[in-house]
């Protein structure tokens, strides 16, 4: 019963490169959610998408940031031309339903922690 | 404003102790979810407990329980019997409504010290 992976769990860019981060939900999940941790903070919401849809991006930076999530492979996180303001945590959750039936139904990866030289 | 607002940006608590992390939030929704999430040092963000708005008895997980007062928009984390494992941050959030987002607070480092 493999959990929400998530790769690479670190990655070192420079910047004005590009940054793809992966993740596999649960099995049986069609929901995921991308968050990011900046150094000392709580987690903010990024985007959320169900298979080849987006459904939210409300918290997504209206440059250099895209998501993804394929009918077929794991949800990618692109960030384009990276600056060491990307450097974060970027950690991606997954749940089975939505809305008002939650209880505790997210399940985080372990994340991805970029860092930009 | 603030939504969710956490005051202790660290708690220190001895080995067998009782400690509790404070959390209030700020929503006009009368339908909202409540949870905490530990965070240790490795990383991963592990679900500890979740509270509905409607629920009528607080909730309860092993060690963990909720302090929820509605009243005062609070839902404090009461973890009882501390152990040097519960050392992490400590993260209180709300999902609003039927939205699928959760906004965090900034959280709470705990040191459980022997």
């Amino acid at each position: 019963n493999a959990g929400v992976m998530q790769n690479p769990r670190h990655l070192v860019r420079r910047r004005g490169q590009e940054a793809r981060l992966r993740c596999s939900p649960m099995k049986g999940h069609s929901h995921v959610y991308w968050y990011r941790q900046l150094p000392e903070e709580g987690l903010k919401f990024m985007v959320y998408l169900q298979k080849e849809n987006i459904i939210d991006e409300s918290g997504m930076p209206k440059e250099r940031f895209s998501a993804e999530f394929p009918k077929e492979g794991p949800s990618i996180l692109r960030i384009q031309q990276v600056v060491r303001g990307d450097s974060a945590a970027y950690f991606c959750a997954s749940s089975p339903s939505t809305g008002s039936r939650w209880a505790g139904e997210l399940f985080f990866g372990e994340g991805s922690r970029l860092t930009v030289l | 404003a603030q939504k969710i607002t956490q005051t202790q940006p660290g708690m220190f608590v001895q080995e067998k102790e009782a400690v509790t992390l404070d959390c209030t939030y700020d929503t006009s929704d009368p339908s909202y979810g409540l949870f905490w999430y530990k965070q240790p040092s490795s990383g991963e963000m592990i679900f500890l407990i979740y509270q509905g708005s409607y629920d009528q008895q607080n909730a309860t997980e092993g060690r963990y329980s909720l302090n929820f007062q509605k009243a005062r928009k609070s839902a404090n984390l009461v973890i009882s019997a501390s152990q040097l494992g519960d050392s992490a941050m400590y993260f209180c959030a709300m999902r609003e409504g039927n939205t699928d987002k959760l906004i965090f607070g900034t959280g709470t480092r705990l040191q459980v010290f022997p």
